[in-house]
């Protein structure tokens, strides 16, 4: 089975403006998680998607939102862009609890850089 | 409040000697707990998970884990220590919340083999 797919995989952006990140999950994944990573923070939770439906949300400001589509995939936006918002993006899929299965499968990450 | 402690930022060991990299939980009801190793510029990958069952758990590249109730711990330990197991170690727990569950990840510890 192919992986989590991120696209892009880099991009750098100006202050003020919005962006648009992508991922494809593992296929027959349901749920797919979006994260945060930055040196001094770690991992940060943004939000969990799961059959069209944030499911789950982390205390990010209104500025990140996101959407799954029928067929899994999801997209994070975060408009007006901020130079704090400068991190690793990762998306996480994983399948339905019904296949026991309970870890999450990670993408590579868009880099997102704001200057 | 339900987390997740890896108290060390770095550990450096010398190759061929054993490893432990330290993590510590907070979580209500029954942990779940999990670890991912990151390689540089790639997304997090998992290594091994306790869910229920024996305490001792066995994972890939011949990393494991012993979960410890009564210290709520689940320390990641490898017999061995290989230059490639240098790497980005995170410790994650699926915590309940509002009806769903979420992951939440510790800090990461960076793990230094020495030839």
């Amino acid at each position: 089975k192919a992986g989590v797919t991120q696209t892009p995989r880099y991009l750098i952006k100006t202050r003020g403006q919005q962006v648009t990140l992508s991922c494809s999950p593992i296929s027959g994944h349901r749920s797919v998680s979006w994260y945060q990573q930055t040196p001094g923070q770690g991992l940060q939770f943004l939000f969990e998607y799961f059959s069209e439906t944030q499911r789950n949300k982390g205390n990010f400001p209104g500025r990140f939102s996101g959407r799954q589509f029928s067929n899994s995939r999801s997209e994070m936006n975060v408009s007006t862009l901020e130079l704090g918002d400068s991190a690793l993006y990762l998306c996480a899929s994983s399948p339905t609890l019904t296949q026991g299965s309970y870890e999450q499968y990670f993408g590579p990450g868009t880099r997102l850089t704001v200057t | 409040a339900q987390s997740v402690a890896q108290p060390e930022d770095q550990v450096n060991v010398a190759e061929g000697n054993p490893l432990t990299v330290k993590c510590t939980y907070s979580v209500s009801g029954n942990p779940y707990l999990f670890w991912y190793v990151q390689y540089p510029n790639r997304g997090l990958q998992f290594l091994l998970k306790y869910i229920t069952g024996d305490n001792l758990v066995k994972g890939s590249y011949g990393f494991e884990a012993e979960f410890n109730k009564s210290q709520t711990s689940f320390h990641l330990k490898k017999p061995s220590a290989l230059v490639s197991d240098s790497a980005l170690y995170f410790c994650a727990v699926r915590a309940p919340t509002s009806g769903t569950y979420k992951y939440i990840f510790g800090t990461g510890t960076r793990l230094k083999v020495l030839a």
